[in-house]
């Protein structure tokens, strides 16, 4: 089976760096992705990870390490539209549906 | 090039209606997948279809929830004789491939009153 955790919530302000946290415990594992979903809208693609390291993408960068099961997503600068919510997912080997963990929700002040 | 499209996006039923949810995916995409999010939860898997064939159902509901893709027009998720506990989003995503990223559609809203 397949197991997902993220923080449920987190807040920070303006300008500021954040970093949203996914560990997983997969039988199997084939790519790691993020997305960003606003409030009633639909889940957009923000990256994908299946090799171990940084990618990176102008303010936004996910970072994975597959011998630990762990995942980060890190944005930078961040601005008041960032406030949303980021959803973790995995690909698990043999799958292509992806399996999501319950997001977090990001506030973002000023 | 339109992406994923979902309607209706609001969809209101009483207990024991139909509920039929249709998806139109992006130009060029024959992978189609169900999610369903309940509030404060994850998006859950549904089924996975391309056209004309179901690959993965593991997250149907065994009973009054049905899918399909075929060979022309959208897919359509459809449940059958609702219950308050239907009540959800609804989303639909596709891809040009199996293992590509997903790209999803505004999703449909149901509530069961």
């Amino acid at each position: 089976g397949q197991n997902i955790d993220q923080p449920t919530e987190m807040t920070a302000t303006e300008g500021a760096i954040v970093q949203i946290n996914c560990t997983y415990q997969t039988s199997g594992f084939n790519g790691l992705f993020w997305y960003q979903q606003h409030a009633g809208e639909a889940p957009t693609f923000l990256s994908y990870n299946v090799l171990d390291g940084l990618e990176e993408k102008g303010r936004f960068s996910s970072f994975l390490s597959r011998s630990k099961g762990y995942s980060y997503l890190l944005l930078k600068e961040l601005q008041m539209k960032d406030s949303a919510s980021y959803l973790c997912a995995v690909r698990p080997v043999g799958g292509t549906a992806l399996i999501f963990g319950k997001g977090t929700t990001l506030s973002v002040s000023s | 090039n339109a992406g994923v499209m979902q309607n209706p996006r609001h969809l209101v039923r009483r207990r024991g209606q139909e509920a039929r949810l249709r998806c139109s995916p992006m130009k060029g995409h024959s992978h189609v997948y169900w999610y369903r999010q309940l509030p404060e939860e994850g998006l859950k898997f549904m089924v996975y279809l391309q056209k004309e064939n179901i690959i993965d159902e593991s997250g149907m509901p065994k009973e009054r929830f049905s899918a399909e893709f075929p060979k022309e027009g959208p897919s359509i998720l459809r449940i059958q004789q609702v219950v308050r506990g239907d009540s959800a989003a609804y989303f639909c995503a596709s891809s040009p491939s199996g293992g590509s990223e997903a790209f999803f559609g505004q999703g449909t809203r149901l509530t069961v009153v």
